[in-house]
């Protein structure tokens, strides 16, 4: 199985900060990569696809990028509404798996 | 609008079956290829089966860790799809979510499955 390891574990920061959380895929994966915000009490939330691209309704804020197999979600100026758990999926084989997430907290 | 919404859920004990469902509407349910995913206490997230259109041969697969016990089917006549969870463990306990297409856009709001004796 393809192992997702996410980094950091939880992370606290400031208003209009830029913050970045990565995911390093164990082999291969191209661009079959995902990144999902989760609300307490709600199901995940797409936000960026194919390792880059946008999904439909998300803030520009939110950016995806790929070096090799080390995948980033950045978020450009962090707003009060992205305090949640963030969450990769690779989508390359099955089993599709998740990293273990980051719990975003504003300082 | 594309709608998920999942039923089924419950307190069950160790050993016992459940059967979830998962009824869609606003997409081409037929052509859809469906999972289900789940999520523990402790909030990890967890693919737990996909099954493909009638053009695939209605192609299952399975996480190792439910494997022969549970089995993922779908009726397009009724836009749904099930999942039957049979031998259920205590570290089955999770909510259960149905999801698609092929980045997982859309999520039903989830049912919890409680295995506890």
């Amino acid at each position: 199985d393809i192992q997702m390891t996410q980094s950091p574990a939880s992370l606290s920061a400031s208003l209009e900060e830029i913050v970045t959380i990565t995911c390093q895929a164990s082999q291969d994966i191209g661009n079959w990569l995902a990144w999902y915000q989760q609300k307490p009490g709600k199901s995940p939330q797409l936000l960026i696809h194919s390792a880059t691209s946008l999904a439909d309704g998300i803030p520009s804020r939110f950016s995806g990028s790929r070096s090799g197999t080390q995948y980033s979600l950045k978020i450009s100026r962090l707003q009060v509404e992205d305090t949640g758990i963030y969450y990769c999926l690779q989508r390359y084989s099955n089993p599709n798996t998740f990293g273990a997430g980051t719990k975003l907290e504003l300082k | 609008e594309v709608q998920l919404v999942e039923t089924g859920g419950g307190l069950v004990q160790p050993g016992k079956s459940l059967k979830l469902t998962c009824a869609t509407s606003g997409f081409t349910f037929s052509n859809a290829w469906m999972h289900w995913v789940r999520q523990s206490p402790e909030k990890q997230l967890e693919w737990v089966a996909q099954i493909k259109a009638k053009s695939n041969n209605y192609a299952t697969y399975y996480a190792e860790s439910v494997k022969g016990r549970f089995t993922i089917s779908r009726d397009d006549s009724k836009s749904s799809v099930y999942l039957q969870m049979n031998s259920l463990k205590e570290e089955d306990t999770a909510i259960y979510y149905c999801t698609w297409p092929s980045y997982f856009d859309y999520w039903g709001q989830g049912v919890m499955v409680t295995v506890s004796s």
